[in-house]
């Protein structure tokens, strides 16, 4: 399947501030969905992106699907304890296949 | 909704014993999936199934992991025999094609000594 790669591996937030990970693949991708994972729990669905250049927001997260597709980014503002986790981006290929990329870990500093 | 349903959540058992893990997806789900999470390889596809019929199991490592699905609320991946490189978290998800995202299930935390 299609690689996907995530940067950076790990982020270490200040509480309040903002930041950003992105995806990468060097081949199109047909969509992205993004998934968050707590510490000791299991992917939850976030959202996924299906058009070039799609921007969608939940609250204070922000994902954008590049004009390309080939790659994503997920941006946080004002970041609280309670987005502690691994955010992982996976590639939908056909036939509902889902492959991750490695995540990007993210610990916030009260 | 209960979610998907895996069973047991931690497993210890000595190497060459057979080990089983169990899921029940959402009802109504029409894919199920088995993934397995390692620190060094991440979250990696084992096999999935659609309407109980194995799609793609290009993902199982070895003869060793073998799974079925009876029918469409039940699912066991078994391993046999086990061996301590086979410590991981094993998820199960579910989906309804065509719609959003993967509804996983809480895992099983299998440690082969």
């Amino acid at each position: 399947g299609q690689q996907v790669m995530q940067i950076p591996q790990y982020q270490h937030v200040q509480e309040g501030e903002d930041f950003t990970t992105y995806c990468n693949s060097s081949t199109t991708l047909s969509n992205i969905q993004w998934y968050k994972q707590r510490p000791g729990g299991h992917p939850v669905f976030l959202i996924q992106l299906v058009k070039s250049g799609e921007v969608k927001k939940q609250k204070r997260l922000t994902f954008q699907f590049g004009e390309a597709k080939k790659n994503s980014s997920l941006h946080i503002t004002a970041t609280q304890t309670t987005d502690v986790g691994t955010y992982f981006c996976a590639n939908k290929a056909a036939g509902n296949k889902l492959t991750f990329g490695g995540g990007t870990r993210v610990l916030v500093k009260p | 909704d209960a979610g998907v349903i895996q069973s047991p959540r931690h497993e210890v058992t000595e190497m060459g014993q057979e080990v089983t893990l169990r899921c029940k997806p959402i009802s109504g789900h029409d894919y199920l999936f088995w993934y397995r999470q390692t620190m060094m390889r991440g979250l990696e596809l084992l096999i999935y199934f659609n309407n109980n019929v194995p799609i793609d199991d290009s993902g199982m490592p070895e003869d060793r992991f073998s799974a079925k699905m009876p029918n469409a609320s039940f699912s066991t991946l078994k391993i046999q025999p086990s061996e301590p490189r086979d410590s991981a978290v094993y998820f199960c998800a579910s989906s309804l094609f065509p719609s959003y995202g993967y509804t996983f299930g809480s895992g099983t935390r299998l440690t082969v000594v």
